[in-house]
C-alpha cells in the first residue's frame, strides 16, 4: 500500500515569492493534516481537514498560507508572499476517522526561503 | 508552561544500556498519548501508543501517570538502530481535538 506522497521533497525560493505544496494521503483515509516542523522542535499543526472540510485551522497563518482540499482527496497548501522565517519542513500526514488514530506522515517538502 | 515537555537530550548512551525519556503535559484533560520515532531527516512515525495500565512492546516500555500528568519511555538494550528523536505526542479533546508533539528527545546510541 502507498504510504502520504508529497511534492515537491524540495523547494527553494527567494523571499516574497509564492510557493506550494501538494499531498496526496493514504487511501480511503478521511482525515488529512498539514504540520510545520522547525529545526529542533516536533511537528506544529497548522490545519487539519475532515474530508474537504477544515476542522481546525487555528494555527494557519491566514495572512500569508492557505490550503485546500476540493474533493477530500489530495491538498495544497500555499504561501504568498514566503518569508525568510517560513523556512521549515512541512509534513503531511493522514489518519483514518479522527485525531486519536495512528498518523501516517509523508517525507516531507523541506522549503529554504532566502 | 507548554503543552507538552520533554528534554531535549541528547542522551548518549553505550550499546545495551538501559535509557528512559521522559515527558509531562500541562491539560489534565488530556487522553490519548503516543510515542512517535522520528529518524534524522525522515518523517515521524508512530512507535507505541500509551495505555493507562503501561504497555510494553518488546524492549519498549511506556508508562502513564496522570495524577503526575506524566509519560515515560523504556528502552532495554538499547541497539545502534535506536538511534533517534523520540516525540511525546498528546491528544487534547475538545471540538478541536488535536494532536500536540514534544520537542523531542534525541537518543544516540554507541558501540
Amino acid at each position: 500500500e502507498a504510504g502520504v506522497v508529497q511534492s515537491p521533497r524540495y523547494k527553494i525560493i527567494e523571499k516574497k515569492q509564492p510557493v506550494a505544496f501538494w499531498c496526496n494521503p493514504i487511501s480511503g483515509h478521511n482525515t488529512l493534516y498539514w504540520y510545520r516542523q522547525n529545526l529542533g522542535q516536533g511537528p506544529e499543526l497548522l490545519i487539519r481537514y475532515e474530508n474537504e472540510e477544515a476542522v481546525d485551522d487555528s494555527q494557519l497563518p491566514k495572512d500569508r498560507f492557505s490550503a485546500e482540499r476540493l474533493k477530500g482527496v489530495d491538498s495544497t497548501l500555499k504561501i504568498q508572499p514566503a518569508e525568510l522565517g517560513d523556512s521549515a519542513v512541512y509534513l503531511c500526514a493522514s489518519s483514518q476517522w479522527g485525531v486519536g488514530n495512528e498518523q501516517f506522515f509523508g517525507p516531507g517538502t523541506r522549503l529554504t526561503v532566502l | 508552561r507548554k503543552e507538552v515537555e520533554q528534554d531535549p537530550g541528547p542522551f548518549n548512551v553505550p550499546e545495551g544500556a538501559t535509557v528512559a525519556f521522559n515527558c509531562t503535559y500541562s491539560n489534565s484533560a488530556s487522553q490519548s498519548f503516543f510515542w512517535y520515532r522520528q529518524d534524522c531527516r525522515k518523517e515521524p512515525k508512530l512507535l507505541m501508543s500509551v495505555y493507562s495500565s503501561g504497555n510494553e512492546d518488546g524492549r519498549f516500555t511506556a508508562q502513564l501517570n496522570r495524577a503526575s500528568q506524566y509519560i515515560s519511555l523504556l528502552i532495554r538494550d538499547s541497539k545502534l538502530s535506536d538511534s533517534a528523536t523520540y516525540l511525546c505526542v498528546v491528544n487534547t479533546p475538545g471540538t478541536a481535538s488535536k494532536l500536540t508533539f514534544g520537542t523531542g528527545t534525541r537518543l544516540q546510541v554507541t558501540l
